[in-house]
C-alpha cells in the first residue's frame, strides 16, 4: 500500500519565482497537513484540511504562500513569489480525523 | 497553546545498550494523544510509538518502549538494545485539538547518536 507521495523531492529556485508543491495522501484519508520544517522554527503546521476543506491555515507564513485541495487524493502548496527564507524541508501528511498522521518523504526546497 | 519541550539536543549510546530520551510538554487539556516521530538522515518521519493520555500503562513496541507520567506531563523515550539503525533524530509531539483543528506541535528534537 502506497504512503503519502509528495513530488518533486528537491526543488532549487531563484529568488521570485513560482513554488508548486505537490502531495497525493493515503487512500481514504480524509485530513491533510502541510508541514514545514526548518533548523530555526523545527516542524511547524502550515495547512490543516479535512474532507478537502482547509480547516486551520493560521500557520501559512504571508500571502505568498496559498494551498489548494480540489479532490480527496491531490494537494498543492504554492510560493509565489520564493524568496531564500522559505528555504525548508515541506512535509505532507494524512490521517484518518483523529487518528495517527502518516508523513510524506519531504520536499526540499532551497531558493537561491 | 501546547508546548513541547526536549532538553537533550544530542545523546549518544553504545550498540545493545539502553538509553532514554526525555520529553516534557504543556497543556490544560485532560485527554490527547502524545507520539514520539523518528527522522533518519532520510528524512522520512516515522512513527515509532504513541500514548493515548486516558491510559495509564505505558505504551510498548518492541524495543521501543514510554514512561508517560500525567501529572508531572512527562513522555519520555527508552531506547533497550540499541541498534546502528536507531541514529536519528527523535521527535515528541502532542496532538492538539482547538477550535475545530488538528495539529501536531513537536519538540525541537533529540539528535541520538549510536556507536558501535
Amino acid at each position: 500500500d502506497a504512503g503519502v507521495i509528495q513530488s518533486p523531492r528537491h526543488e532549487v529556485t531563484e529568488m521570485g519565482q513560482e513554488v508548486t508543491l505537490r502531495c497525493k495522501p493515503i487512500s481514504g484519508h480524509n485530513s491533510l497537513f502541510w508541514y514545514r520544517q526548518t533548523m530555526m522554527r523545527g516542524l511547524e503546521l502550515l495547512i490543516y484540511f479535512n474532507n478537502n476543506v482547509p480547516i486551520d491555515d493560521s500557520g501559512m507564513p504571508e500571502d505568498r504562500f496559498s494551498a489548494k485541495m480540489p479532490n480527496a487524493s491531490f494537494s498543492t502548496l504554492k510560493i509565489q513569489p520564493s524568496e531564500p527564507r522559505d528555504s525548508a524541508v515541506y512535509f505532507c501528511a494524512s490521517s484518518l480525523f483523529k487518528m495517527d498522521q502518516f508523513f510524506g518523504p519531504g520536499t526540499r526546497l532551497t531558493v537561491l | 497553546a501546547q508546548t513541547v519541550t526536549q532538553s537533550q539536543p544530542e545523546m549518544s549510546v553504545q550498540e545493545a545498550e539502553t538509553v532514554t530520551l526525555s520529553c516534557t510538554y504543556d497543556t490544560s487539556e485532560s485527554d490527547y494523544y502524545l507520539f514520539w516521530y523518528k527522522q533518519p538522515p532520510s528524512r522520512q518521519m516515522i512513527l515509532v510509538i504513541r500514548q493515548e493520555a486516558y491510559k495509564q500503562q505505558n505504551a510498548t513496541e518492541n524495543r521501543f518502549s514510554v514512561n508517560f507520567q500525567k501529572a508531572a506531563k512527562s513522555f519520555s523515550l527508552k531506547i533497550s538494545d540499541s541498534q546502528l539503525g536507531d541514529a536519528a533524530m527523535y521527535f515528541c509531539a502532542y496532538r492538539s485539538y482547538q477550535g475545530g483543528s488538528e495539529k501536531l506541535v513537536f519538540g525541537k528534537g533529540t539528535k541520538l547518536t549510536v556507536n558501535p
